[in-house]
């Protein structure tokens, strides 16, 4: 099945722009998510991307998928301290419509 | 819109006794997940439901757990016995369809002692 790889931690200083990266397995993959978690809170969607663009950005975020690599990033721009919570890449695959999540990024930012 | 609403928020209990959970989607949408999210891991898919019937529960442990979606409105998530690992956030999420966006609750944190 597919597998979807994060890394776990990320600190940035507000102001700054932050990357968060995402890795996944199956090359059929067809929708690409990120979801946002809050303490305490359900996951919140963020942004999702087809299997067939390589860029889409909407406001301060910005998704790039490099899908030779099967690569995914998320980048925020001018980063809030009210941006701090945990990241979860998550990829459908296989026509399931079930998307299988990463463990999550914590995005930590500070003054 | 009334997002998708999960009680109770939070419950203790000792291992070997029994829980239920419960779920109300967004009105009118016809798809239902519950989801188990260990601590410091991604939401696993424990089962779908299209209206009232099942989709797929291949990852539900069907020993001691067990869903209903009566009406295909509401749902119940129950676990009997409780073991340790059963330790986590239950999410419950809804969407119009099975391929559309899914939406999700707060969630409900177990605790088994």
């Amino acid at each position: 099945g597919e597998d979807v790889e994060q890394s776990l931690f990320l600190s940035v200083r507000e102001g700054d722009s932050s990357v968060i990266n995402c890795t996944y397995t199956d090359s059929s993959s067809t929708y690409l998510y990120w979801y946002k978690q809050e303490p305490g809170a359900g996951l919140q969607l963020l942004t999702y991307i087809f299997s067939n663009m390589d860029m889409k950005q909407d406001q301060r975020l910005t998704v790039l998928l490099n899908k030779k690599d099967k690569h995914l990033s998320l980048r925020i721009a001018d980063t809030q301290t009210g941006d701090s919570a945990i990241y979860f890449c998550a990829v459908e695959s296989g026509g399931s419509y079930i998307p299988t999540f990463g463990r999550g990024t914590s995005l930590i930012v500070h003054p | 819109e009334a997002g998708v609403a999960q009680s109770p928020r939070y419950k203790i209990i000792e291992k070997r006794q029994s829980v239920a959970f419960w779920c109300n989607p967004i009105s009118g949408h016809a798809t239902l997940y519950w989801y188990q999210q260990i601590l410091g891991q991604g939401p696993k898919l424990l089962i779908q439901f299209q209206n009232n019937g099942v989709v797929d529960d291949s990852q539900l442990p069907k020993d001691r757990f067990s869903a209903e979606r009566l009406k295909g409105v509401d749902s119940t998530l129950k676990i009997q016995p409780a073991k340790l690992e059963d330790s986590a956030v239950y999410l419950c999420a809804s969407s119009l369809l099975g391929a559309d966006t899914q939406y999700f609750g707060p969630g409900t944190r177990l605790t088994v002692l």
